[in-house]
This record gives structure tokens, C-alpha cells and sequence, in this order.
């Protein structure tokens, strides 16, 4: 089946640096999703992606879908204390009529204040 | 969570009991996809779901699960004789009609003890 590569699988920051993080696959997506989940909580959706080579902002938030259609990267600037979390970024084969999505095993974020 | 009711949040089981989840979607929506994810990893589709017609359960183990969605009611997950390795979180998502984004409830976390 479909396989995401999410990597860092965890990071450890100070409180104000930038983050990324990536996505990669051997498939092809169509729609790029990243979420935000926090502990004992569902996903949260953060920021959606639908074209290859779309730059998308949402906040301190950025992510890219790639050109390929293969991988997406998340990058977080400014972090703060509340960014503390695991971020997900999903992949969607079907159309917008069928959310059957492929996870990534996620990044683990700690921000020290 | 979008509107997605997910009950209940905690469920313990012992093992060889039923388990029981229920989701209601968003208003207005008439399907729910079911997701499970085990501790530290991403979540994995399950099981698609239209009033009273299930459309994708390729996720879904072939023995002990089921799903339905009655046309009157939530969605029903159903996990007979639990074994400690199906302690997880099962999360019931919805889909945007128009941007194809998928919304995740708070999830029910079953611990077979």
C-alpha cells in the first residue's frame, strides 16, 4: 500500500526558532493535508494543499506541495510554547469526494521556553 | 472537531468483551470514514461509510470489526471479543463537500485490559 516517509520523527526547540518538517512518498497525491494533534485529541486541521507547486500560508505556518506530487514540507517560524504537539501531514489519492488519506507517522515538536 | 460527535471518549474493555463506538457526522453530511490509530503512529483508514451502504472497509480487519451507519442514528463501530492489541484511538472523520478536507472528532479510546 501507499507509504509517507515523515521525518524529523522529533524535534527539540527553543521557543522563537523556525521549524521544518517533511513528507515524502513513492506515489502520487492529490491533496496535501497537514494536522496538528495534541494529546488525548483528534487532528486539527492546519493547512490544506491541492496543486502541485502551491505555497500555502496560514499564520506562522507555510507548506508547499511539491512538483512531483510526492512530498509536501511544513514550516513553522516564530514557534512558541503552545506549538508543542505531533504534527501530521496526510495524503489524499481520490478526489474531493473520498477522504480515504494516507498518514505520515508524524513529528513529535517540543519547544523549550 | 468540526461537528464530528465521537462517543464515548474512554471505553475499557476486558478482553473477549464487545466494544462499541459511536459517531455522528457533520450537519447535513450522510458519511463517515473511520480511522484508528495505535499509540505513537499516524492514523489508518478503516472503513468509508454512506447511510445504510459501505463503500471502502478495505482498512478494516476482516474478523471481530464491522460498521454500519443506519439511516436513523450515529455510525456504529463494533469490535467483538477485544484483544489487548485492539487498544487504540478510533477517530470518525467527515468530509467538506466542496474543498475534500477531512475533520476528525476527539476520537474514543479503548483500553482492553
Amino acid at each position: 500500500g501507499q507509504q509517507l516517509n515523515q521525518s524529523p520523527q522529533s524535534m527539540f526547540i527553543q521557543e522563537g526558532e523556525d521549524v521544518s518538517m517533511n513528507c515524502t512518498s513513492s506515489s502520487i497525491f492529490n491533496t496535501w493535508l497537514w494536522y496538528k494533534q495534541d494529546p488525548g485529541e483528534g487532528p486539527v486541521l492546519l493547512i490544506a494543499l491541492y496543486k502541485a507547486g502551491e505555497l500555502t500560508s496560514n499564520g506562522r505556518l507555510t507548506a508547499q506541495f511539491g512538483i512531483t506530487r510526492k512530498d509536501s514540507f511544513l514550516n513553522i517560524s516564530a514557534s512558541i510554547p503552545s506549538d508543542v504537539g505531533i504534527y501530521f501531514c496526510a495524503g489524499l489519492t481520490g478526489g474531493t469526494s473520498y477522504g480515504k488519506l494516507t498518514f505520515g507517522q508524524g513529528t513529535i515538536l517540543t519547544v523549550h521556553p | 472537531n468540526a461537528g464530528v460527535m465521537q462517543n464515548p471518549r474512554h471505553l475499557v474493555r476486558r478482553r473477549g468483551q464487545e466494544a462499541r463506538l459511536r459517531c455522528s457526522p457533520m450537519k447535513g453530511h450522510s458519511h463517515v470514514y473511520w480511522y484508528r490509530q495505535l499509540p505513537e503512529e499516524g492514523l489508518k483508514f478503516m472503513v468509508y461509510l454512506q447511510k445504510e451502504n459501505i463503500i471502502d472497509e478495505s482498512g478494516m480487519p476482516k474478523e471481530r470489526f464491522s460498521a454500519e451507519f443506519p439511516k436513523e442514528g450515529p455510525s456504529i463501530l463494533r469490535i467483538q471479543q477485544v484483544v489487548r492489541g485492539d487498544s487504540a484511538a478510533y477517530f470518525c472523520g467527515g468530509q467538506s463537500t466542496n474543498t475534500g478536507e477531512l475533520f476528525f472528532g476527539e476520537g474514543s479510546r479503548l483500553t482492553v485490559l
